[in-house]
């Protein structure tokens, strides 16, 4: 199985409040892992990517933050949230030849 | 950097008609070319990929797409649409230097009964 859990679902969070944003994946370890964000009209962006425990390469300078602390965990965090966080964040890993599943994704919406 | 331009951002079309969603990228090397596909209320999930070899590649429920390199395009095509086909549609692109794949903006096709 190469299942992505991803939670919370959906998220009304505050301005200035802290975010967290979990994704666990099963399947075959040392996966290769992603953050994506969806906003309406300009496709997926890639936050971050992680080749593994502790490795996390940013492609999006922002006030997000991504941390890896197990071989099937990835994390997307903030300390302060901005209105321009709002958006759907995907959790994605490669199953090889960069083919990704993504998980059912979590709504963030910033008031 | 890679980009990837899809051109056709909203498409409506009645069933039983043809479809072809444009997809060009900017890599001059080798590529890896996918188009991913959401339907409403699930997953993004892939719909077709292309490696190398025959340059038409068949998909999940009758899409096919053409890769043609000296267009940078990989084009995406159904000849009669239905109306589950409604989705958003994502071309997306790994290139040599980088495994990462880099999507397009999407295309929200609505199809109409």
């Amino acid at each position: 199985s190469q299942t992505i859990h991803q939670w919370p679902a959906t998220l009304v969070q505050p301005v200035g409040s802290p975010l967290s944003l979990e994704c666990t994946v099963e399947g075959t370890s040392n996966p290769n892992l992603y953050w994506y964000r969806q906003a309406a009209g300009r496709g997926l962006q890639l936050l971050f990517y992680s080749v593994g425990i502790g490795q996390i390469s940013s492609e999006v300078p922002q006030n997000l933050s991504a941390s890896r602390p197990q071989d099937r965990q990835f994390i997307l965090s903030s300390k302060k949230l901005l209105l321009s966080d709002s958006g759907f964040y995907l959790c994605a890993r490669d199953d090889g030849a960069n083919v990704l599943t993504f998980g059912a994704g979590s709504r963030l919406t910033v008031l | 950097a890679q980009s990837v331009s899809q051109h056709n951002h909203h498409v409506i079309l009645s069933e039983a008609a043809s479809l072809e969603l444009g997809c060009n990228y900017s890599y001059g090397g080798t590529v890896n070319l996918f188009w991913y596909v959401q339907y409403p209320g699930q997953h993004l999930q892939l719909l077709l990929k292309y490696f190398s070899g025959d340059p038409l590649v068949k998909g999940i429920k009758g899409f096919e797409a053409e890769f043609i390199k000296s267009k940078f395009s990989f084009n995406l095509r159904k000849p009669s649409v239905q109306w589950s086909d409604t989705a958003e549609y994502f071309c997306a692109v790994s290139s040599g230097g980088s495994y990462i794949p880099t999507f397009g903006r999407g295309t929200s096709l609505i199809v109409h009964p």
